[in-house]
């Protein structure tokens, strides 16, 4: 595709309920990486894979959260058992390699309730 | 551990002035230095990517400028207008990106 694609753009989730949130990063991008925005404040970086490798999950806030690319293309962030602070919008971003310009989703946003 | 700080948090100023918005960053290892637009409830719109090998880039009205030694960016905006009322985040991209808190910029009309 010509751009980062998330899905979906909006979801609702009832506390406690799993989710899963995709990312279809730039055809051949190498790179792909997952942030979150909480409201206000800047993306704080959760996950970042290169291919099918994940090489820093340092960013995940909790076990409740895994992400993974299994075949280096398309990327999964799955979230366990909501909280409502996981409320937020979740922004996938790829690049060719780890040090060129990345390009960004225009995000999924979560709302627990 | 790469931090990144924006000042100020929040900027208004009248239209058809010049400004400058700054991000400073604490380690100086860094591939690439990139300046995002961020509208209210939108994704990011790159405005600018400086590599570390370089010193400044301009698009348009948009000049950013980056001392790797110093751990410094700046972002000039000429002539603002009031669609240039956004939030602005700098992001500096070492081993992951990092981002700073943004800068929150109102052009009044």
């Amino acid at each position: 595709g010509a751009g980062v694609s998330q899905s979906p753009r909006y979801k609702v989730a009832k506390r406690g309920q799993d989710v899963a949130l995709r990312c279809d990063p730039i055809s051949g991008h190498v790179s792909l990486f997952w942030y979150q925005q909480a409201l206000g404040q800047g993306p704080e970086f959760l996950t970042y894979f290169q291919n099918e490798a994940q090489l820093d999950k340092s960013g995940l806030p909790s076990d409740r959260f895994f992400a993974e690319r299994p075949e280096g293309s398309v990327s999964t962030l799955k979230i366990q058992r909501t909280q409502q602070e996981d409320s937020a919008v979740y922004l996938c971003a790829s690049s060719f390699t780890g040090n060129t310009e990345a390009f960004f989703g225009q995000g999924t946003r979560l709302t627990v309730v | 551990k790469q931090e990144v700080t924006q000042i100020p948090a929040a900027l208004s100023v009248p239209e058809g002035e010049n400004l400058v918005l700054n991000c400073s960053f604490t380690d100086s290892a860094i591939y690439n230095l990139q300046w995002f637009r961020q509208d209210p409830g939108k994704g990011l719109t790159s405005l600018l990517l400086i590599q570390s090998s370089q010193r400044e880039q301009t698009s348009g009205r948009l000049n950013a400028s980056l001392d790797k030694s110093s751990g410094r960016s700046t972002l000039y905006i000429a002539a603002s207008q009031p669609g240039d009322s956004a939030t602005y985040l700098c992001a500096v991209e070492g081993d992951k990106i990092i981002f700073g808190k943004g800068t929150r910029l109102h052009i009044l009309p």
